[in-house]
């Protein structure tokens, strides 16, 4: 079993639709969690980052943790075409050790 | 505020030549430093990580080297190009522990 478990799309949705994005992971130590955007040709940006099981909400981004379930999302509202983009979830531990990055879900919101 | 800076944003380069590209911080010191490939299909693969000047963790064998002289700049090299080396490379920079990674804007390299 892989450590972060990704569905690569690719996803296309209408313009305005609510869009849900999700990474499974297998190894407890993680602790704190991410999800980058990364448009073509261009590095991933940092988008949510989260220490905790729970929601937060940063405009029309909501990125949930259940620690219980092993299992991370990331809803955005009301999508707009500049949301087409690669997503990554992405998951640490304490320390030094590298995070452990999905391989993305390709999205495409058609105007 | 923090930057990462990576140069050059393209390169092409022939076959059996060297290579070396560069990524320097700035804004931050002591960061945890990192180089990553990324392919088509194949999601982000961790090649180096430093954790202080001189300290250089390899993730995956290969034909590529890294190297940190300074506390905020970060070096991937190669001897001799294979065609195998072709990719989008990220450098990235972590700060205190459990804090998240910035990317750079990445280099795309082409081998001939």
């Amino acid at each position: 079993q892989k450590e972060v478990e990704q569905d690569p799309g690719p996803l296309s949705v209408p313009e305005g639709a609510i869009v849900s994005l999700n990474c499974t992971y297998s190894n407890s130590a993680f602790q704190y969690f991410m999800w980058y955007r990364q448009y073509s040709r261009k590095g991933p940006e940092l988008l949510m980052y989260t220490y905790s099981s729970g929601n937060k909400e940063d405009g029309r981004f909501t990125a949930q943790v259940d620690k219980s379930s092993k299992y991370i999302s990331l809803f955005i509202r009301d999508s707009q075409p500049s949301d087409s983009a690669t997503y990554l979830c992405a998951m640490g531990q304490s320390g030094n050790t590298p995070l452990v990055f999905g391989k993305g879900t390709r999205l495409s919101v058609i105007a | 505020s923090q930057t990462i800076h990576q140069w050059p944003a393209t390169l092409v380069q022939p076959v059996g030549s060297p290579l070396s590209l560069e990524c320097t911080v700035e804004g931050t010191s002591n960061p945890n430093l990192y180089w990553y490939r990324q392919a088509a299909g194949r999601g982000l693969q961790l090649l180096f990580y430093s954790v202080g000047i001189g300290q250089i963790s390899s993730e995956v064998p290969q034909n590529l080297s890294a190297s940190r002289p300074q506390d905020r700049q970060f070096i991937l090299s190669s001897k001799k190009l294979l065609l195998s080396d072709s990719g989008f490379y990220l450098c990235a920079w972590k700060g205190a522990k459990d804090q998240p990674q910035h990317f750079g804007d990445g280099t795309r390299l082409s081998i001939l």
